[in-house]
Order: C-alpha cells, then structure tokens, then sequence
C-alpha cells in the first residue's frame, strides 16, 4: 500500500483564490511527521511546512497552512490567496520516527501540480 | 547562508561511461541523503549518511551505484558504469537533529542526468 497518496495530478486556481492540495498517509507508527515540499520547473524542492503527529495545532507558515486531521489520516496543503509564483509541483512527504535505520527516511507521494490562472 | 550545492547541474553522457555527481551540504548538518527521481517512481532515498558514515543504503538500486561522504562539507554518488535507465534527477539534501524533531532536510538543485 502506498504511504503517501495525492489524489489530484493537477489543479487549477485563480490568482487570489485559496486552494487545498490534498494528503491522506498511511502508518502505524504513532510518532511521524508530515512535510510539504513546493518544486516549480526550476527544479528544486524547497520545503513549506510541516505537521508533527503529537502537535496540537495545524501548522502555518504565512499563506501555507496545514489541515491536520489525525483520525482521517489526511494532512492537506491550504494555500490561501494564490500568486502566479505559485504554480508548481507540489509534494507531500512522511517521516516516521519508529522505523529504526529508516527513520529519517522521507517517502513521498507523487505530488500535485499546482496551475495558476491570472 | 548558502544551500545545498550540487554540481554538475546538467550531465549527458554515454552508456558504459563512469558518472560522478558531487554534493556540498549545509555547513553544520550532520546528516546527508542522496535521492533519485523520475517520472515512473517519483522521489526516491537512494542512501543516508550521518556524520560521514553511510546508515541506510538499501535503496541503491545495485552495484553500480557507490555513494561517498570523505568528509563533513562533500559526497558523491558515483555510476558505474551508467545505463540509459538510469537517467533521472538526482538530489542531495542535508539536514541537521537539533532540540526539534522536525529534522527538515533541505534539498539542492538537483543534477539532470541523461545517459545515452
């Protein structure tokens, strides 16, 4: 089964618009932590936020914010009022701490490319 | 500060040659991870080091791939000799445990290598 699953291969915003790229995770580790990683065409993964799976709060970094919801297993990117700067790839990422040698290991869905519209 | 620095960015080459990809981290991370990616199977961990010493090497796809850390700011990976599957983005990305466990890895531009 996959870890790490991101359902929508792409998406459409209108400048200023909010938008919510989509996560769900799979694991039974009760200590992991959850990443979102932005590449535009330029190639690098430049790190947005993250979740820790004991942290009370939803994570939020400027326009990013991050729906944890626990029991449904799903961490979904918020990215409230679009900038063309924006369109890119857009990944989620699972660390789970439990896992030994393996736990820095990142694994990471296939990611959401993120297209904005002027 | 500067980032991850990885050369070169672009590599063409021909099959059978070696390849050498180079990896500068984050000064002060002591943790270093090479990955691969490609279209078929996304991003994934090739190997990790941690203070120089290779921790997790299961996912180098086989012999032809070596992975070195001779000292705290260098790695390579080296291919040889390469194959045309083998093409694919290569990233190293470094990262340091501090008092948070958020142990964010921080990702270099990336190598695009193409083996003819």
């Amino acid at each position: 089964a996959q870890k790490i699953t991101q359902t929508q291969p792409g998406m459409f915003v209108q400048e200023k618009e909010a938008v919510t790229l989509d996560c769900t995770y799979d694991t039974s580790d009760p200590s992991y932590g959850l990443f979102w990683y932005k590449q535009p065409s330029s190639g690098e993964m430049i790190f947005l936020i993250y979740q820790g799976s004991y942290d009370q709060q939803n994570a939020t970094e400027g326009r990013y914010s991050l729906n944890f919801q626990k029991a449904r297993k799903s961490a979904n990117l918020v990215i409230s009022a679009s900038q063309l700067g924006d369109s890119a790839m857009y990944f989620c990422a699972m660390r789970e701490y439990s896992s030994g040698a393996g736990s820095y290991q990142l694994t990471f869905g296939k990611g959401t490319k993120l297209s904005v519209i002027p | 500060d500067a980032g991850v620095i990885q050369s070169p960015r672009h590599e063409v080459t021909e099959m059978g040659q070696e390849v050498t990809l180079r990896c500068k981290p984050i000064s002060g991370h002591d943790y270093l991870f090479w990955y691969r990616q490609t279209m078929m199977r996304g991003l994934e961990l090739l190997i990790y080091f941690n203070n120089n010493v290779p921790i997790d090497d299961s996912g180098m796809p086989e012999d032809r791939f070596s992975a070195k850390m001779p000292n705290a700011s260098f790695s390579t990976l080296k291919i040889q000799p390469s194959e045309p599957r083998d093409s694919a983005v290569y990233f190293c990305a470094s990262g340091r445990i501090g008092t948070s466990q958020k142990h964010i890895q921080y990702f270099g531009a990336g190598t695009r290598l193409s083996v003819l």
